[in-house]
């Protein structure tokens, strides 16, 4: 079946870059997406990005899809205290709901 | 946000009982679904639906059920719940564009419900 890797941890200081990587396993996924869960809440939409386009921006996220190696990263600039959450990446095979990755928990230092 | 409610939002229970949990809809979305989120898994889908009356199996749908008698509504009904139903589930919806089971629409989430099964 389908799988979606993400690593499950990544910690960086307040103002630096965040990046979060993705592997998704379906080239017939026509929408990749990232999701924020902060503490106690649901998975908010963040963006999502069109097979077809290689990068997303929208102020401080850049979506980059590499789709031959089927590979999708999420970079947050200026990464502040409230980015501080876990960040799911989930694809559509096909005509089928969403598949999630396990989900990366970004800690912002301070 | 999306007009997503689950009730109740926290439930405790014993092994055994039977359990339900409600989601409702606001948006007059076509789709709705249910996940459950555990430690290690991340978000597994248990059961959806694509219009009133039709609903499909999800990866984890074994002590499940569903229903969905109308548009806005969406249960899902543990019969006899046991300890590894203990999870926080949670209600999505989407905008379904397409006929049959098409939809490119992303997924919407509501709160999501904290159930402890004793």
């Amino acid at each position: 079946g389908e799988d979606v890797e993400q690593s499950l941890f990544l910690s960086v200081r307040e103002g630096d870059s965040s990046v979060i990587n993705c592997t998704y396993t379906d080239s017939s996924s026509t929408y990749l997406y990232w999701y924020k869960q902060e503490p106690g809440a649901g998975l908010q939409l963040l963006t999502y990005i069109f097979s077809n386009m290689d990068m997303k921006q929208d102020q401080r996220l850049t979506v980059l899809l590499n789709k031959k190696d089927k590979h999708l990263s999420l970079r947050i600039a200026d990464t502040q205290t409230g980015d501080s959450a876990i960040y799911f990446c989930a694809e559509r095979p096909g005509n089928t709901p969403l598949v999630f990755g396990k989900g990366t928990r970004l800690s912002v230092i301070a | 946000d999306a007009g997503i409610t689950q009730s109740p939002r926290h439930k405790v229970t014993e092994t055994g009982t039977p359990v339900t949990l409600r989601c409702h809809q606001t948006e007059n979305h076509r789709y709705m679904y249910w996940y459950r989120q555990d430690p290690g898994h991340g978000l597994r889908l248990i059961h959806y639906s694509y219009g009133v009356k039709d609903t499909d199996k999800g990866e984890v749908s074994d002590g499940y059920s569903v229903s969905r008698s109308k548009t806005e509504d969406f249960l899902l009904t543990l019969e006899s719940a046991t300890s590894s139903q203990t999870s926080v589930y949670f209600c999505a919806i989407s905008e379904g564009l397409g006929r049959g089971r098409e939809n490119n629409q992303p997924q919407h989430f509501g709160d999501g419900t904290r159930l402890s099964i004793l």
